[in-house]
């Protein structure tokens, strides 16, 4: 099984460019997250989806766009990029709702913006 | 609104134990506890629903206590292997999850 998926493991961006950052996960989970984590920092909660067509946003969404036309597939858009979105951003999916369940990670995508 | 964990940081040597706290300022529902290494996605150690229950990981185990806010995970005859950063988390507002601040943990020879 592949679990959650992300594509590409590296970026480089000028600012200005815009890009999205893909993630699929093949285990039939309803919940998918985008998060961002600075170096040196925690994780925080950009996006996440309940279902196909439901997006919502979460701690950091400011310059981020995300859409969910399937169960599988939650990519992450950027607009402008901007050098303050120089991050490790990290996709991952759960069964149901985090108060009960474990989220699975992908590898995640190092992105600079220079 | 971020989870608070203590302390920063830890140096154990092999063989030593080690106890990370989390507190909240908002009641919680549940605990996560992860791990991550350097370079890696954090990794799902174990999850804590209220009723005070402790639970299990080898020789990692943690407790919660809703009443007071917290949770603490105890690392037991640490082996280099746990060496990393540990992130408790938890849900606060509708379905948003936050990481807390983040421990790291180093154990030496």
């Amino acid at each position: 099984n592949a679990g959650v998926t992300q594509t590409p493991k590296f970026r480089i961006l000028k600012i200005g460019q815009s890009m999205t950052l893909q993630c699929t996960q093949d285990m039939n989970h309803n919940y998918m997250y985008w998060y961002r984590q600075d170096p040196g920092m925690g994780l925080k909660l950009i996006y996440y989806s309940v279902g196909a067509g439901i997006t919502d946003k979460g701690e950091v969404p400011n310059g981020y766009n995300v859409s969910r036309s399937t169960t599988e597939d939650f990519p992450l858009r950027l607009e402008l990029a901007a050098p303050s979105q120089t991050s490790v951003y990290f996709c991952a999916s759960s069964y149901g709702l985090l108060a009960k369940n474990i989220q699975y990670f992908g590898a995640g995508t190092r992105l600079s913006v220079l | 609104q971020q989870p608070v964990q203590s302390p920063q940081a830890v140096i154990l040597r092999e063989g030593e134990d080690a106890v990370i706290n989390c507190s909240s300022s908002k009641a919680l529902y549940s605990v996560h506890w992860y791990r991550q290494k350097h370079g890696e996605a954090p990794v799902f150690l174990m999850i804590l629903l209220k009723g005070g229950e402790q639970k299990g990981h080898e020789k990692i185990s943690a407790s919660f206590n809703e009443k007071k806010q917290q949770s603490s995970l105890y690392l037991t005859a640490s082996q280099l292997s746990y060496s990393g950063t540990y992130f408790c988390g938890t849900v606060l507002t509708g379905n948003q999850f936050y990481f807390g601040t983040g421990t790291s943990l180093t154990v030496i020879p």
